[in-house]
Parts: C-alpha cells; structure tokens; sequence
C-alpha cells in the first residue's frame, strides 16, 4: 500500500521561513514532487527530488532521503501569496500518489 | 503557450444522469493523467494514457467510470449512472513522456468541479 503523512496545517508570520515536512511508505520509488495549490485552482509544480540531497529554487529548496523516507519543503522569505496548500507526492511507475496536503497560512 | 484546458469548470447533474468531462493537453503531451480530488484530500490518481491507449487504468473507482484519448490528443472522462458520492475536482494532467524512471512533470489543467444532486 501506499502511505505518505504532512501535517494538515501550518501558520508562520511574513518574512519568516517555515519548513513542510512529508513521510511516506509506499511500494516502490520513482521521485517525489512537491506541488502549491491554491484554493479552487489547478496545483502548480514546485520540486522534484530522485537523489538525496537538497535542491535549491530561488525561495524554495526541497530536501529528500530516501533511506528514510522523508522529504521536506522548505520556503524562505515568506510572502502572503504563499498561503496555499502544498501537496507531497511520490511517482511510481507513470502515476503520482499524493498526500493530503499541508494548508500553510501566513499572517501579516 | 496555453496549458491544459478542461471543460465545463463546473458541472451540475443529477442523480443517475451520465456526464463527461474534457480536457485539452498541452500540445505536443504525450501522456495524459486523470485525477479526482475530494475537498481536503490530495488529487487521487484515476487513469493515464500513453498516446491513444489507456496505459493504466487502476485507479477507476468502478466500470460507471470509463475515459477515451481516440487521436492521442483530446481526452474525454464519462461517467455513467452518476452518484452523489462522484462529486468532486476532476483534474486532468499531462507531461511530454511517461514518469517512469524520469523527471517529466505532470502539468495540471484548473479542474471541473462536478456536483451529483
């Protein structure tokens, strides 16, 4: 079966970093996407990680180990825009599996 | 360039009606990815299609579910004998090549939101 967990919501302030962890489980691995959607639109990429490591995009780094089964997103320099929901997923063979998604609301 | 395009945005039906629902890849997309998502979830995986074939089917829920790609271009969802609990986001996805072993990303259209009464 497939398992991935993050947490359901989050808050952090303007200007602040704020770190969006995700665990999965699942029966095989291919990469694991991180996606923002905003309320009543389509997701819109934002990382993709195979190898471990940290990736860096501008205010966006995603981090993954595979040994662990854990990914994080990490946004820096938060700005009102960025309240969304951000969505984990892990590929396996040609279709994404995601988890619930984790609503970040940041304040002013 | 324009990106994947679905319509309605948004569908009303009734009970037992028969619906579908279309999306436009963007072109040149090779594969084709149908999702459902219910209010608070993630998008769940429903179908994909490599060129006309449908590649995977395993995520269809039951066979009132059912979805063509007939050029390999246009894809169209149907939906028979509608239920209440078939309400929810359809969003269709595409991306130039299968996933598998790659880093293709799946481009997402806005979704039609369909309601059963």
């Amino acid at each position: 079966g497939q398992n991935i967990d993050q947490p359901t919501e989050m808050t952090a302030t303007e200007g602040a970093i704020v770190q969006i962890n995700c665990t999965y489980q699942t029966s095989g691995f291919n990469g694991l996407f991180w996606y923002q959607q905003h309320a009543g639109e389509a997701p819109t990429f934002l990382s993709y990680n195979v190898l471990d490591g940290l990736e860096e995009k501008g205010r966006f780094s995603s981090f993954l180990s595979r040994s662990k089964g854990y990914s994080y997103l990490l946004l820096k320099e938060l700005q009102m825009k960025d309240s969304a929901s951000y969505l984990c997923a892990v590929i396996l063979y040609s279709t994404l599996t995601f988890g619930k998604g984790t609503m970040l609301l940041v304040s002013p | 360039g324009a990106g994947v395009s679905q319509t309605p945005s948004n569908k009303v039906t009734e009970k037992g009606k028969y619906v579908e629902l279309r999306c436009d890849p963007i072109s040149g997309h090779t594969a084709l990815y149908w999702y459902r998502q219910s209010l608070g979830q993630g998008p769940e995986f429903l179908i994909y299609f490599q060129g006309t074939g449908a590649a995977d089917d395993s995520g269809l829920p039951n066979d009132r579910f059912f979805a063509v790609r007939p050029e390999g271009s246009v894809s169209t969802l149907k939906i028979q004998r509608t239920e209440r609990g078939d309400s929810a986001v359809y969003l269709c996805a595409s991306s130039p090549t299968r996933l598998a072993g790659g880093s293709d990303t799946q481009y997402f259209g806005p979704g039609t939101r369909l309601t059963v009464l």
